[in-house]
């Protein structure tokens, strides 16, 4: 069975600090990884996916397959990247219609 | 585009009393839908999920269920409310297993 580990509960940094947030999966396949966000009062809202290689309000996320990982990295956190972050993992093949397994979850707080 | 809808925003309801939760989404057609429970220090977890009208599929043992009576309605229901279920209710639509879209959930409190 696949499983998404988010190791850290709470997550706090500086403004200007860089940020790392970690994600650790167990699946058979090949895997297909993203990262979700929400905002204080916002709805859940997809980041960014490994396919698609790009980065999105200046967070990378690379997948790692030797370490079974998917951590999120920003250079320098700001202020509005507060939020809470899901690292979610999709069943790519069979009859599994594009379900998603999520991790725990990881709330950032970027301090001023 | 496409719009989700969640109904009602919050509920309140004593232990033992039915739940019905409604999401809707526009503007797509055959959508997958899918309902998770966001619980506190738990995360998101997949509760069921639809490939159309009238098929549910579970993926946890629970006090709920789910029904699909139209192809953009998703309804999650009980028929006696536990303490247990109280969290955050998400609906999510997608195609052809493309990216997940979702609602602005129903935080529901069981006393």
């Amino acid at each position: 069975a696949q499983r998404v580990t988010q190791p850290e509960k709470l997550l706090s940094v500086f403004k200007g600090a860089p940020v790392e947030l970690k994600c650790n999966y167990s699946y058979s396949g090949s895997p297909e990884l993203f990262w979700y966000v929400q905002y204080s009062r916002q709805r859940l809202q997809l980041l960014l996916r490994h396919i698609s290689r790009e980065s999105i309000k200046g967070f990378t996320a690379d997948l790692n397959k030797g370490e079974t990982s998917f951590h999120l990295k920003k250079p320098f956190a700001q202020e509005e990247d507060s939020a809470m972050y899901y690292c979610a993992l999709r069943n790519a093949g069979g009859t599994s219609y594009g379900k998603l397994t999520f991790g725990q979850g990881t709330i950032l707080t970027v301090h001023p | 585009s496409q719009t989700i809808h969640q109904w009602p925003a919050t509920l309140v309801q004593p232990v033992g009393s039915p739940l019905s939760l409604e999401c809707t989404v526009e503007g797509t057609s055959n959508p997958n839908l899918y309902w998770y429970r966001q619980a506190a220090g738990r995360g998101l977890q997949l509760l069921f999920y639809s490939v159309g009208i009238g098929q549910i599929s579970s993926e946890v043992p629970q006090n709920l269920s789910a029904s699909r009576p139209q192809d953009r309605q998703f309804i999650l229901s009980s028929k006696k409310l536990l303490l247990s279920d109280s969290g955050f209710y998400l609906c999510a639509w997608n195609r052809n297993g493309d990216t997940q879209y979702f609602g602005p959930g129903t935080r529901l409190t069981v006393l």
